[in-house]
């Protein structure tokens, strides 16, 4: 089955920009979803099909695919942006998350 | 739109065990859920997805043969089902709307497994 990568963690000053990487064996002819979870929640997607962000996700959260990676780029990251983030490519009739990336904001 | 879970269960192994995810506010049978699976202080694990209007399923290699999904559509509920628990299922467990992402998310319900 297809898998992907991510780095485990990322640390970030606030206000600083935060990527989050998601890598596959030619990922950007995939869709990409990205999930935003934070401890004792369920999660939520920040961001759908590469680059949409759905109603109410600010829009200093943003993505791109191409090649074999994915990105998930945070700009200006505010404490409230301290969470586990999922990568999650669309492959035929299988699903598949990353491992996940725990986001520190120091 | 809503996705609301049953709540906790404590099991012992060899049990059986239905979950449900009460989905409200679209139309049930044109949308896929999805079922994923997290384990304390782990990831999220896909576990597969079934159709709200025909109760076509996709199953994930890693959980066929030990779940089974189901819906009832009468009910706009979707089921998550295993004969015998074993102590490693221990977990939480989500369902979500899949349209072109999981976009709408259940609260989750835990499922703790122990002798």
């Amino acid at each position: 089955s297809y898998e992907v990568t991510q780095p485990p963690s990322v640390s970030v000053s606030p206000g600083q920009t935060a990527t989050i990487t998601c890598s596959g064996d030619k990922l950007g002819q995939k869709y990409v979803s990205w999930y935003q979870q934070k401890p004792g929640q369920s999660p939520v997607v920040v961001i759908y099909q590469d680059d949409k962000r759905p109603s109410g996700i600010p829009g200093r959260i943003s993505g791109s695919n191409s090649g074999n990676t994915a990105t998930l780029t945070i700009t200006g990251t505010q404490a409230m942006d301290e969470a586990d983030y999922y990568c999650q490519p669309w492959d035929s009739r299988n699903v598949v998350f990353g491992p996940g990336t725990k986001l520190t904001v120091l | 739109v809503q996705m609301v879970q049953s709540g906790p269960e404590a099991k012992k192994p060899g049990e059986s065990l239905n979950i449900s995810c009460k989905a409200s506010g679209y139309t049930f049978t044109n949308y896929w859920i999805g079922w994923v699976r997290q384990m304390p202080g782990k990831g999220l694990e896909w576990m597969g997805m079934i159709y709200g209007g025909d109760s076509e399923t996709r199953y994930s290699p890693s959980f066929q043969g030990q779940v089974i999904m189901s819906v009832d559509k009468s009910m706009t509920t979707a089921y998550l089902q295993w004969s015998s628990l074993k102590t490693a299922d221990t977990a939480m467990y989500y369902c979500a709307r899949q349209d072109r992402s999981f976009d709408y998310w259940g609260q989750g319900t835990l499922v703790t497994v122990s002798p």
